[in-house]
């Protein structure tokens, strides 16, 4: 069954400090990956995508994600984290072939502290 | 004005009411979809509809219906509220090309609690 897995339910990182955020997914066929971003009191957007040809993936707000298939994951990085970041971050899957359906994982919770 | 704008945007009720929760959208979208969230669990996929005339359900449509009174508006109700759907629903919208590569446009939320 596809299924998506954020091992980290809260991170606290420094203002200034490297952020990762995990993501594993589960899936038979080649996947089309997604991270969105939910500040709070809002919708979620769209931070970038992957979906073939380079395995690093540029999105919005300086934020960058890697595709592993080797190892199943699509892990979330940025160099330098701002205290605007503090959101919650989910990973998802693509079931393509079922009209834009998204498998959702269960979400990070990015603290940033000064 | 937000593309996609849900009503209530929060709304406490009692175990057994008839709750509707409405989503419409500006963005011309044919695809809208009914999204739960919970703590630990994420989102999960209630209902979604490609068109007028086409209603799927998702993972989880049990005690919950839908209506696609328009190309626009695609309501969720629950017609006998149950405490354990105290959650965070979102609408979300897309068209085919915007399906297909995965993006959704997401209304702001509508927390709902059952006591």
């Amino acid at each position: 069954a596809q299924s998506v897995t954020q091992p980290d339910i809260h991170i606290t990182v420094s203002e200034g400090a490297s952020l990762e955020l995990r993501c594993n997914y589960s899936y038979g066929a080649t996947p089309y990956l997604f991270w969105y971003v939910q500040s709070p009191g809002q919708g979620l957007q769209l931070l970038l995508k992957y979906f073939s040809g380079d395995t690093l993936v540029q999105g919005i707000k300086g934020f960058e994600a890697e595709f592993k298939r080797s190892q199943s994951s699509f892990n979330l990085r940025k160099p330098s984290v701002h205290w605007s970041d503090a959101a919650e971050y989910f990973c998802a899957v693509l079931i393509y072939n079922q009209g834009g359906k998204l498998i959702f994982g269960q979400g990070t919770e990015l603290s940033v502290k000064p | 004005d937000a593309d996609v704008t849900q009503t209530p945007r929060n709304r406490i009720t009692k175990t057994g009411k008839r709750i509707m929760l409405e989503c419409s959208q500006t963005k011309g979208h044919d695809r809208m979809y009914w999204y739960r969230q919970d703590p630990g669990l994420g989102l999960r996929l209630i209902y979604y509809s490609f068109d007028v005339k086409d209603i799927n359900k998702g993972e989880i449509s049990d005690g919950y219906s839908v209506s696609r009174q328009a190309q626009a508006k695609f309501s969720l109700s629950l017609e006998s509220a149950i405490p354990n759907q105290t959650a965070l629903y979102f609408c979300a919208t897309s068209d085919q090309l915007a399906a297909n590569t995965g993006e959704l446009f997401f209304g702001e939320g509508s927390r709902l609690t059952v006591l």
